[in-house]
């Protein structure tokens, strides 16, 4: 089993709409939890960093659930922009090395 | 800021020829990790550096990989001799420092096909 899993999709989704994907992460020590967004044939880039008790940023929203062991990544009025590879990373414990699942890529369509 | 910058962009190299590919991280920033990502494994990490030491080689795949990273502002990946199956994107990252919400900046990624 992978360490940090993702569905690598991918979710087609009408422009407008609204998209939420989980992560999942084995590791219960995990420290921090990150989403980073990666453009096809780009770098990858932080799209923004997930808090335990939840954030928020414009139309994007991430939420942590410790309990069960993953992140979320939720999109409001989603744009065609908004298409791309959602790669989700956690920290280890002990060297805080990031672990990165292997993304869920999405395609909103007009 | 330049942001991370990475040479060469694409590399094209016949199998048993060495490879070298080049990093220059933010300025200031300390850390330093090199990646090596395909469709079918995903983002991998190779090599990480902290203040120019190698701290984790743990994923460099096999004795034909190295990395050096000889002073704060540049550090190089060499594969010899390639094989086909190190044909990837290669990237580099840089950071500030290691702690929660630290981001990692990516350079652009040199592509290396190996015929």
């Amino acid at each position: 089993r992978k360490e940090v899993e993702q569905d690598p999709g991918p979710f087609n989704v009408p422009e407008g709409a609204t998209v939420a994907f989980n992560c999942t992460y084995s590791n219960s020590a995990s420290q921090s939890f990150f989403w980073y967004r990666q453009d096809c044939r780009k770098e990858p880039k932080l799209l923004m960093s997930v808090y335990s008790s939840g954030n928020e940023d414009g139309r994007f929203t991430a939420q942590l659930n410790r309990a069960s062991q993953y992140i979320s990544l939720l999109i409001r009025d989603s744009k065609l922009s908004d298409s791309a590879t959602y790669l989700c990373v956690v920290t280890r414990d002990s060297n805080y090395q990031l672990i990165w699942g292997a993304g869920t890529k999405l395609i909103i369509k007009p | 800021d330049a942001g991370v910058i990475q040479s060469p962009r694409h590399e094209v190299t016949e199998m048993g020829q060495e490879v070298t590919l080049r990093c220059k991280p933010i300025s200031g920033h300390d850390y330093l990790f090199w990646y090596r990502q395909t469709m079918m494994r995903g983002l991998e990490l190779l090599i990480y550096f902290n203040n120019n030491v190698p701290i984790d080689d743990s994923g460099m795949p096999e004795d034909r990989f190295s990395a050096k990273m000889p002073n704060a502002s540049f550090s190089t990946l060499k594969i010899q001799p390639s094989e086909p199956r190190d044909s990837a994107v290669y990237f580099c990252a840089s950071s500030s420092y290691w702690r929660a919400s630290t981001e990692a900046f990516f350079g652009q990624g040199t592509r290396l096909t190996v015929v």
